[in-house]
């Protein structure tokens, strides 16, 4: 596709709630990163795919929180028992490789009551 | 481990005038450094890529200034528009990588 989709664009979950957030990137592009952004803040990394490998998930908060990107395209962050700290927007950013830059998503923004 | 920082915070300015925006970081060992915009609400949006051997990139009324050895990049936007009006990060990529970002500038253009 011309951009990197994410679905749903909002997600309100009621805490204990499992959700799943959807990425699917700029066709052909290796690298596929998650990262959450609180109010206010910068987006902070929480997991990285080169093709269906997950090279690094430093970032995840807790065991709850599990990505996944079975055949190198589409990817789906997946959160379980959400928790209000959860609360954030969550972006997808894929790539050729470092050297060509990242592009983003729109994000979806998750709220937990 | 790699920091990111931009100065200042917050920044208004009336319609017209030229501005710069300031990011640095601690390691300099970067392959590039990319500039985007953040509008409320929504994800970012690309403005500019330098790499590590350039000095410089332009876009329209943007321009963007890398300096390796002091660890700076500097991002000047010319005539200013109120739909300049967003939130301006740069991102370094850190280890295998993964972007590590400042927390931003938010910019307001008075009209």
């Amino acid at each position: 596709g011309a951009g990197v989709s994410q679905s749903p664009r909002y997600k309100v979950a009621k805490r204990g709630q499992d959700v799943a957030l959807r990425c699917d990137p700029i066709s052909g592009h290796v690298s596929l990163f998650w990262y959450q952004q609180a109010l206010g803040q910068g987006p902070e990394f929480l997991t990285y795919f080169q093709n269906e490998a997950q090279l690094d998930k430093s970032g995840l908060p807790s065991d709850r929180f599990f990505a996944e990107r079975p055949e190198g395209s589409v990817s789906t962050l997946k959160i379980q028992r959400t928790q209000q700290e959860d609360s954030a927007v969550y972006l997808c950013a894929s790539s050729w490789g470092q050297v060509y830059g990242y592009t983003f998503g729109s994000g979806t923004r998750l709220t937990v009551v | 481990k790699q920091e990111v920082t931009q100065i200042p915070a917050a920044l208004s300015v009336p319609e017209g005038e030229n501005l710069v925006l300031n990011c640095s970081f601690t390691d300099s060992a970067i392959y590039n450094l990319q500039w985007f915009r953040q509008d409320p609400g929504k994800g970012l949006t690309s403005l500019l890529l330098i790499q590590s051997s350039q000095r410089e990139q332009t876009s329209g009324r943007l321009n963007a200034s890398l300096d390796k050895s002091s660890g700076r990049s500097t991002l000047y936007i010319a005539a200013s528009q109120p739909g300049d009006s967003a939130t301006y990060l740069c991102a370094v990529p850190f280890g295998n990588e993964k972007l590590t970002f400042g927390t931003g500038t938010r910019l307001t253009i008075i009209p």
